[in-house]
């Protein structure tokens, strides 16, 4: 039962730098999302994917890009790093699209931008 | 736009002693409500959940949450609370929008202490 599995887990980078946080997920659920955590924000939406190649905006999009070519995958990029992006970036996933499904999260990837 | 209040930073509680940690939502609709748990350096592991029905909702570790309509609250207790509870606690609120899902939109967490 590997779950969702989220790499690196932990990534220093360069302000301007491209980087991109992997997310797997084994249990062939439709939806995909990723959040950031900050101190003093809680857990704040930035994409969120309903099935392969279909994403939509969260809360926080700007600066980040997702992809969604297969369904078991879900990357995040960050175009061009900003010391604002360090963050605690979560993945999650859900098996079928509304909120009476539940979220399940993967344990995070840590960036610091220096 | 839903938003969810913790009022409560932190919360520090002696062992063996009874827990209630604070949640209020601000939704237009029924909500779906959600208590998380994270361990220090962890992911988000799901405790409870309401839908619909019974409003007393009974979770994983012995947790439980009341939802109560007329006070938009869904507050999170524990009869006896162990050294193994410290951690930090979000409540968060689910939502529909065109059909699909929104995600969730969090509390911004309540971080829970254990005195011996």
């Amino acid at each position: 039962d590997a779950g969702i599995t989220q790499s690196p887990r932990y990534k220093i980078t360069e302000t301007g730098r491209q980087v991109t946080l992997m997310c797997h997920q084994t249990w062939s659920h439709s939806y995909m999302f990723w959040y950031r955590q900050d101190l003093g924000h809680g857990l704040r939406l930035i994409y969120y994917s309903a099935a392969a190649d279909i994403t939509d905006k969260g809360e926080v999009p700007d600066g980040y890009v997702v992809s969604r070519s297969k369904t078991e995958n879900f990357p995040l990029t960050l175009e061009s790093a900003t010391r604002s992006q360090t963050s605690v970036y979560f993945c999650a996933s859900s098996l079928g699209g509304g909120s009476g499904n539940t979220i399940y999260f993967g344990e995070g990837s840590w960036l610091t931008v220096v | 736009a839903q938003s969810v209040t913790q009022p409560d930073i932190h919360i520090t509680v002696s062992e063996g002693a009874s827990l209630e940690l604070r949640c209020n939502y601000s939704y237009g609709a029924t909500p779906y409500l959600f208590w998380y748990v994270q361990s220090p350096g962890q992911g988000l592991q799901l405790l409870l959940k309401y839908f619909s029905g019974d409003t007393l909702v009974q979770g994983i570790k012995g947790f439980e949450a009341e939802f109560k309509r007329s006070q938009s609250s869904f507050n999170l207790r524990k009869p006896s609370v162990h050294w193994s509870d410290a951690a930090e606690y979000f409540c968060a609120v689910g939502v529909y929008s065109g059909g699909g899902a929104d995600g969730l939109t969090f509390g911004k967490g309540t971080h829970l202490i254990i005195q011996p």
